[in-house]
Protein backbone atom coordinates (compact mmCIF):
# COMPACT_ATOMS: atom_id res chain seq x y z
CA UNK A 1 0.00 0.00 0.00
CA UNK A 2 1.27 3.54 -0.91
CA UNK A 3 1.55 6.17 1.64
CA UNK A 4 3.05 8.45 4.05
CA UNK A 5 4.40 7.34 7.15
CA UNK A 6 5.22 9.69 10.14
CA UNK A 7 7.10 8.28 13.49
CA UNK A 8 7.00 8.72 15.77
CA UNK A 9 2.91 9.02 17.04
CA UNK A 10 4.10 10.73 19.74
CA UNK A 11 7.14 12.48 21.00
CA UNK A 12 8.32 14.44 24.14
CA UNK A 13 11.27 17.01 23.95
CA UNK A 14 12.82 18.50 26.79
CA UNK A 15 14.30 21.73 27.18
CA UNK A 16 16.96 22.68 25.04
CA UNK A 17 17.10 19.25 23.33
CA UNK A 18 16.82 18.80 19.19
CA UNK A 19 14.16 16.26 18.43
CA UNK A 20 13.90 14.62 14.41
CA UNK A 21 10.84 13.61 13.08
CA UNK A 22 10.64 10.73 10.88
CA UNK A 23 8.52 11.10 7.41
CA UNK A 24 8.77 8.75 4.71
CA UNK A 25 6.47 8.18 1.67
CA UNK A 26 6.22 5.34 -1.00
CA UNK A 27 4.21 6.95 -4.01
CA UNK A 28 7.16 8.23 -5.55
CA UNK A 29 6.17 12.00 -5.49
CA UNK A 30 8.52 14.78 -6.14
CA UNK A 31 7.25 17.39 -3.36
CA UNK A 32 7.25 16.85 -0.03
CA UNK A 33 6.32 19.54 3.02
CA UNK A 34 5.49 19.87 6.65
CA UNK A 35 2.99 21.99 8.69
CA UNK A 36 2.12 22.54 11.99
CA UNK A 37 -1.25 22.51 13.90
CA UNK A 38 -1.95 24.27 16.67
CA UNK A 39 -5.21 23.54 18.64
CA UNK A 40 -8.23 25.74 16.17
CA UNK A 41 -5.94 26.66 13.93
CA UNK A 42 -5.20 25.55 9.78
CA UNK A 43 -2.19 23.96 9.14
CA UNK A 44 0.76 26.45 8.77
CA UNK A 45 3.77 25.08 6.35
CA UNK A 46 7.26 24.94 7.64
CA UNK A 47 9.36 23.48 5.13
CA UNK A 48 8.19 22.27 1.64
CA UNK A 49 10.84 20.33 -0.88
CA UNK A 50 10.25 20.25 -4.29
CA UNK A 51 12.73 17.67 -5.49
CA UNK A 52 15.65 15.80 -4.25
CA UNK A 53 18.82 17.92 -2.01
CA UNK A 54 16.53 21.13 -1.97
CA UNK A 55 14.00 22.70 0.33
CA UNK A 56 12.41 25.71 1.02
CA UNK A 57 11.59 27.81 3.75
CA UNK A 58 7.56 27.98 4.61
CA UNK A 59 5.63 30.34 6.85
CA UNK A 60 7.16 29.52 10.07
CA UNK A 61 10.82 28.00 9.34
CA UNK A 62 12.23 29.27 12.55
CA UNK A 63 13.43 27.09 15.00
CA UNK A 64 13.36 23.92 12.02
CA UNK A 65 15.53 22.26 10.20
CA UNK A 66 15.05 19.78 7.08
CA UNK A 67 17.17 17.77 5.09
CA UNK A 68 15.99 16.09 1.53
CA UNK A 69 18.59 13.17 1.10
CA UNK A 70 16.63 11.09 -0.68
CA UNK A 71 13.33 11.27 -2.27
CA UNK A 72 11.47 9.19 0.09
CA UNK A 73 12.47 11.15 3.30
CA UNK A 74 11.56 13.95 4.69
CA UNK A 75 13.01 14.51 8.39
CA UNK A 76 12.01 17.72 10.56
CA UNK A 77 14.04 18.32 13.65
CA UNK A 78 12.75 20.56 15.93
CA UNK A 79 15.53 22.35 17.72
CA UNK A 80 16.13 24.08 21.07
CA UNK A 81 15.40 27.61 19.08
CA UNK A 82 12.22 26.57 18.95
CA UNK A 83 10.91 28.09 22.00
CA UNK A 84 7.19 27.10 21.62
CA UNK A 85 7.21 23.33 19.98
CA UNK A 86 4.21 21.84 21.32
CA UNK A 87 1.69 21.08 18.64
CA UNK A 88 0.76 18.54 16.00
CA UNK A 89 3.20 17.94 13.24
CA UNK A 90 2.09 16.56 9.54
CA UNK A 91 4.14 15.24 6.83
CA UNK A 92 2.24 15.45 3.37
CA UNK A 93 3.72 15.00 -0.65
CA UNK A 94 2.26 15.97 -3.38
CA UNK A 95 1.67 14.28 -6.75
CA UNK A 96 -0.52 11.73 -8.39
CA UNK A 97 -1.53 8.58 -6.80
CA UNK A 98 -4.49 6.27 -6.56
CA UNK A 99 -4.15 4.27 -9.54
CA UNK A 100 -6.82 4.23 -12.27
CA UNK A 101 -8.64 7.73 -12.26
CA UNK A 102 -5.97 9.57 -9.97
CA UNK A 103 -5.49 12.57 -8.98
CA UNK A 104 -2.63 15.62 -8.08
CA UNK A 105 -3.23 15.71 -4.57
CA UNK A 106 -1.44 16.49 -0.86
CA UNK A 107 -1.26 12.99 0.97
CA UNK A 108 -1.00 13.37 4.31
CA UNK A 109 0.87 11.24 7.10
CA UNK A 110 -0.92 10.43 10.06
CA UNK A 111 0.78 12.69 12.25
CA UNK A 112 3.28 13.42 15.04
CA UNK A 113 2.22 14.84 18.12
CA UNK A 114 5.41 16.89 19.84
CA UNK A 115 5.24 18.10 23.70
CA UNK A 116 7.44 19.48 25.98
CA UNK A 117 8.65 17.88 29.26
CA UNK B 1 -2.34 37.26 6.29
CA UNK B 2 -4.13 34.53 5.93
CA UNK B 3 -4.81 33.70 2.31
CA UNK B 4 -7.64 31.10 3.11
CA UNK B 5 -10.03 31.49 5.13
CA UNK B 6 -13.06 30.05 6.33
CA UNK B 7 -15.00 32.29 8.10
CA UNK B 8 -17.51 29.51 10.27
CA UNK B 9 -15.77 28.18 12.64
CA UNK B 10 -18.47 25.71 13.25
CA UNK B 11 -21.53 24.07 11.81
CA UNK B 12 -24.31 21.83 12.88
CA UNK B 13 -26.79 20.12 10.40
CA UNK B 14 -29.20 17.57 10.90
CA UNK B 15 -29.02 14.17 8.97
CA UNK B 16 -30.03 13.76 5.91
CA UNK B 17 -30.48 17.31 4.98
CA UNK B 18 -27.29 19.30 2.95
CA UNK B 19 -24.20 20.66 4.73
CA UNK B 20 -22.40 23.99 3.14
CA UNK B 21 -19.17 24.46 3.88
CA UNK B 22 -17.59 27.83 3.07
CA UNK B 23 -14.20 28.79 2.28
CA UNK B 24 -12.89 32.33 0.90
CA UNK B 25 -9.50 33.46 -0.70
CA UNK B 26 -7.37 36.43 -1.59
CA UNK B 27 -4.99 35.30 -4.04
CA UNK B 28 -5.85 35.64 -7.71
CA UNK B 29 -3.50 33.48 -8.67
CA UNK B 30 -4.43 30.06 -7.01
CA UNK B 31 -5.29 27.35 -9.79
CA UNK B 32 -5.88 24.23 -7.79
CA UNK B 33 -8.37 24.03 -4.55
CA UNK B 34 -8.58 21.22 -2.20
CA UNK B 35 -11.18 19.88 0.35
CA UNK B 36 -9.98 17.44 3.29
CA UNK B 37 -11.41 16.08 6.15
CA UNK B 38 -9.88 15.51 9.27
CA UNK B 39 -10.43 13.80 12.81
CA UNK B 40 -8.74 14.22 15.88
CA UNK B 41 -4.95 13.52 16.18
CA UNK B 42 -5.08 12.23 12.73
CA UNK B 43 -4.03 13.21 9.51
CA UNK B 44 -6.41 14.68 6.73
CA UNK B 45 -8.12 12.66 4.15
CA UNK B 46 -8.63 14.21 0.76
CA UNK B 47 -12.42 14.50 -0.42
CA UNK B 48 -12.49 16.81 -3.52
CA UNK B 49 -10.55 19.02 -5.54
CA UNK B 50 -11.48 21.79 -8.19
CA UNK B 51 -9.45 23.33 -10.82
CA UNK B 52 -9.86 27.11 -11.86
CA UNK B 53 -10.89 26.33 -15.13
CA UNK B 54 -14.37 24.55 -13.45
CA UNK B 55 -17.01 26.22 -11.58
CA UNK B 56 -18.13 22.89 -10.35
CA UNK B 57 -16.82 19.22 -9.33
CA UNK B 58 -18.92 16.45 -8.01
CA UNK B 59 -18.05 13.19 -6.61
CA UNK B 60 -20.57 11.07 -5.02
CA UNK B 61 -21.97 13.13 -2.09
CA UNK B 62 -19.69 15.87 -2.25
CA UNK B 63 -19.80 18.79 -4.82
CA UNK B 64 -17.02 21.54 -4.77
CA UNK B 65 -18.67 24.73 -6.28
CA UNK B 66 -15.84 27.22 -7.33
CA UNK B 67 -16.77 30.89 -7.97
CA UNK B 68 -13.67 32.74 -9.04
CA UNK B 69 -15.11 36.64 -9.13
CA UNK B 70 -16.05 36.34 -5.49
CA UNK B 71 -12.92 34.35 -4.72
CA UNK B 72 -15.15 31.43 -3.15
CA UNK B 73 -15.98 28.06 -2.86
CA UNK B 74 -18.32 26.04 -1.09
CA UNK B 75 -18.33 22.25 -0.34
CA UNK B 76 -22.01 20.53 -0.28
CA UNK B 77 -22.76 17.78 1.10
CA UNK B 78 -25.66 15.57 0.24
CA UNK B 79 -27.38 13.88 2.09
CA UNK B 80 -24.97 14.65 5.35
CA UNK B 81 -24.51 11.62 7.59
CA UNK B 82 -23.25 11.29 10.95
CA UNK B 83 -19.97 10.02 10.30
CA UNK B 84 -19.27 13.16 8.39
CA UNK B 85 -18.79 14.75 11.27
CA UNK B 86 -15.56 15.53 11.41
CA UNK B 87 -13.66 19.14 10.87
CA UNK B 88 -13.16 20.04 6.61
CA UNK B 89 -10.41 22.15 5.63
CA UNK B 90 -10.22 24.41 2.69
CA UNK B 91 -6.55 24.35 0.60
CA UNK B 92 -5.39 26.24 -2.25
CA UNK B 93 -2.61 26.34 -4.46
CA UNK B 94 -0.52 28.14 -7.18
CA UNK B 95 1.27 25.73 -9.75
CA UNK B 96 1.25 23.24 -7.60
CA UNK B 97 3.88 24.63 -5.24
CA UNK B 98 2.81 25.88 -1.69
CA UNK B 99 -0.60 25.00 0.18
CA UNK B 100 -2.74 27.38 1.82
CA UNK B 101 -5.09 25.83 4.13
CA UNK B 102 -7.90 27.70 6.15
CA UNK B 103 -8.44 27.66 9.58
CA UNK B 104 -11.11 24.13 8.97
CA UNK B 105 -14.78 24.20 10.06
CA UNK B 106 -16.03 21.32 12.46
CA UNK B 107 -19.20 19.87 11.24
CA UNK B 108 -21.03 18.26 13.32
CA UNK B 109 -24.21 15.80 11.81
CA UNK B 110 -27.27 15.48 14.38
CA UNK B 111 -28.56 11.86 14.16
Amino acid sequence: DGGITQSPKYLFRKEGQNVTLSCEQNLNHDAMYWYRQDPGQGLRLIYYSQIVNDFQKGDIAEGYSVSREKKESFPLTVTSAQKNPTAFYLCASFGLAGGPGAKNIQYFGAGTRLSVL
Amino acid sequence: DQQVKQNSPSLSVQEGRISILNCDYTNSMFDYFLWYKKYPAEGPTFLISISSIKDKNEDGRFTVFLNKSAKHLSLHIVPSQPGDSAVYFCAASENGNQFYFGTGTSLTVIP
